[in-house]
């Protein structure tokens, strides 16, 4: 079955300490790419990559980095939570052409005390 | 930047009731996208529908890339169906982030 899979689900954690979102797909797409979802500021762009070794910037990078040593996963760190980084995460993979369509993971919720 | 914006915000229908959502996009775009975002908070894929009609039980799209809109109807509504639809878009270069709509906040009550 087809997937993006993130882990963890949620997480509640203290300013400061740093953590980690994985995300996996199974499909060997090249793009990957995060959200994040706010009320009332919809879903943005964190961070995306075309392909192995390949990431840049989306609208909202700062407080985030991510890697991308193989193709199937593509980690979210936060090196120094911030409480304004509480939000609902989602990863996304696509296929290679830019048309085709985007798959999403099932989201993770953030809390940052 | 595109913009898009979803009509009706907000609507409210009883079980069985059918119901159009609409999504307006400010330029051309090669990519569209239908999501249902449940109560759990999951994006659900409903639909990628560039162009065209499409239909997937009681759920179907149609755009009009041309008028640069897509509708999504919803027939035979059922408690279930609550949550958030969202258009999302995607235009121009490689990069392809999608944008998404404000969504339109849908309760079926029963």
């Amino acid at each position: 079955e087809a997937q993006v899979t993130q882990n963890p689900r949620y997480l509640i954690t203290v300013t400061g300490k740093k953590l980690t979102v994985t995300c996996s797909q199974n499909m060997n797409h090249e793009y990957m790419s995060w959200y994040r979802q706010d009320p009332g500021l919809g879903l943005r762009q964190i961070y995306y990559s075309m392909n192995v070794e390949v990431t840049d910037k989306g609208d909202v990078p700062e407080g985030y980095k991510v890697s991308r040593k193989e193709k199937r996963n593509f980690p979210l760190i936060l090196e120094s939570p911030s409480p304004n980084q509480t939000s609902l995460y989602f990863c996304a993979s696509r296929d290679g052409p830019a048309n085709q369509p985007q798959h999403f993971g099932d989201g993770t919720r953030l809390s940052i005390l | 930047g595109i913009q898009v914006e979803q009509s009706p915000p907000d609507l409210i229908l009883q079980e069985g009731a059918n119901s159009t959502l609409r999504c307006n996009f400010s330029d051309s775009v090669n990519n569209l996208q239908w999501f249902h975002q449940n109560p759990w908070g999951q994006l659900i894929n409903l639909f990628y529908i560039p162009s065209g009609t499409k239909q997937n039980g009681r759920l179907s799209a149609t755009t009009v890339a041309t008028e640069r809109y897509s509708l999504l109807y919803i027939s035979s509504s059922q408690t279930t169906d609550s949550g958030v639809y969202f258009c999302a878009v995607a235009y121009g270069g490689a990069t392809n982030k999608l944008i998404f709509g404000t969504g339109t906040l849908l309760a079926v009550q029963p």
